[in-house]
């Protein structure tokens, strides 16, 4: 079974500054997937960033990034320029290649201040 | 991206009484749902995979008697809570897995805040 951790269960940041948000799973597959979604106070589950495990390239998304460590299992989120619109639970989660479902972390919840 | 919808988004409702959500992928098909239950400041614990024409596909300790899903179309998957109690108060939130060639993306609904008196 796959698992993720978050450990960083809150975070605070200023606004147009950069903050890293830590996520490490465990798998024994070779093919999987990586996600970070946000869920701002509406509660609406909104995807951030994918990342292919076969891919080297870390992925971007305008001010958002991923650090993937494939050898390390780690995959952290980086938001550069934060802004107040960022204030949100984010969510690390995991897909096997062969299932079809997610497993989530714990969720770190940032807040971004003045 | 894709957009999934969920209805209603808000019930109260009497012990004892069923209640029925619905989820819609709006502007793609979608073979597989899937259904979740948030409790406050939690992570997202899945309930169960709904499949378009089959039977759903229950997690461990999911009562399925009592969350019945049924999926009759490929853009629409419901939830009904059968004999709610109000042990059953909680978020519910729906997300529908949408493939483009080998890329596979799951899109969330805005989730249904259910309270069981």
């Amino acid at each position: 079974a796959q698992t993720v951790t978050q450990s960083q269960p809150e975070m605070s940041v200023q606004e147009a500054e950069t903050v890293t948000l830590s996520c490490t799973y465990d798998t024994s597959e070779s093919n999987y997937y990586l996600f970070w979604y946000k869920q701002p106070p509406s509660r609406q589950m909104i995807l951030v960033i994918r990342q292919e495990a076969y891919k080297q390239q870390n992925a971007t998304e305008n001010r958002f990034s991923v650090n993937f460590q494939k050898a390390a299992k780690s995959f952290s989120l980086k938001i550069s320029d934060s802004q107040l619109g960022d204030t949100a639970m984010y969510f690390c989660a995991f897909k096997a290649g062969t299932a079809s479902k997610l497993t989530f972390g714990t969720g770190t919840r940032l807040q971004v201040t003045l | 991206g894709a957009v999934v919808s969920q209805h209603p988004s808000r019930v109260i409702c009497k012990s004892g009484t069923s209640v029925k959500i619905e989820c819609r992928s709006l502007d793609f098909q979608a073979t597989t749902m899937f259904w979740y239950r948030q409790f406050p400041k939690q992570s997202l614990m899945l309930m169960a995979t709904s499949n378009e024409g089959s039977k759903a596909t229950y997690e461990q300790g999911v009562e399925k008697d009592k969350f019945l899903i049924n999926h009759a179309s490929l853009t629409l998957s419901t939830l009904t809570v059968t004999s709610a109690h109000p042990e059953d108060s909680s978020f519910y939130i729906c997300s529908a897995r949408e493939v483009v060639a080998v890329t596979e993306t799951q899109y969330f609904g805005p989730g249904t805040r259910l309270l069981v008196l």
